[in-house]
């Protein structure tokens, strides 16, 4: 089955710089990526997705970028600010074909000092 | 719309007590899904729903685990008996195929703490 790995576990930055989070899938059949954004105790939230026919997604301070050949994706968040500070989760999914079923990586834990 | 709503939101319960975790998902949504969510393994997939019908139920950890989808509006995820180790956040989610984004949603989660 799929598997996905996240890099960083934890990344601290400082207001206003960039942040990356990394990841890759093991299965090549996966063609839908969205990332999460989870504050504390509370739901998980898609902030943008992309899906594996495009190469770059973005919108507005966050964009997305996707390399099937290499199999893996990465957020990326500018001017960040201290209410960017949550846990971000990658996933990834073979498509409604195959149920849609989200294979999560282990979440990076992004904090913003101001 | 409300969203996917669980409940409860939190729940404590004995060791050995049966344990009922509840969800309706969104209007109009065809699949539904439970995870589970702890710190060490993270968001895990446990049980999702085609059309009320369970699809993949490879997640579940154990027999002690149980889930149904009577109807489109309402599931249930259920735990008996319940151990500590079960102590965790249960999120529901639900989506629609024929959505570009398939619109999934979570539910504000129940957490579960068994002692």
């Amino acid at each position: 089955g799929e598997n996905v790995e996240q890099h960083p576990s934890t990344l601290s930055v400082q207001e206003g710089d960039s942040a990356v989070i990394k990841c890759t899938y093991s299965d090549s059949a996966s063609n839908y990526f969205p990332w999460y954004k989870q504050e504390l105790g509370k739901r998980p939230q898609l902030i943008i997705d992309i899906r594996s026919n495009v190469g770059e997604k973005k919108d507005q301070r966050i964009a997305v970028t996707l390399n099937k050949t290499a199999k893996h994706f990465s957020l990326h968040i500018t001017e960040t600010q201290p209410e960017d500070s949550a846990v971000y989760f990658c996933a990834a999914s073979r498509g409604m074909e195959y149920g849609n079923k989200l294979v999560f990586g282990a979440g990076t834990i992004l904090r913003v000092k101001s | 719309d409300a969203g996917v709503i669980q409940s409860p939101r939190h729940e404590v319960t004995e060791m050995g007590q049966e344990v009922t975790l509840r969800c309706k998902p969104i209007s109009g949504h065809d699949y539904l899904f439970w995870y589970r969510q702890t710190m060490m393994r993270g968001l895990e997939l446990l049980i999702y729903f085609n059309n009320n019908v369970p699809i993949d139920d490879s997640g579940m950890p154990e027999d002690r685990f149980s889930a149904k989808m009577p109807n489109a509006s309402f599931s249930t995820l259920k735990i008996q008996p319940s151990e500590p180790r079960d102590s965790a956040v249960y999120f529901c989610a639900s989506s629609f195929r024929w959505r570009a984004d398939y619109g999934y949603t979570f539910g504000s989660g129940t957490r579960l703490t068994v002692v």
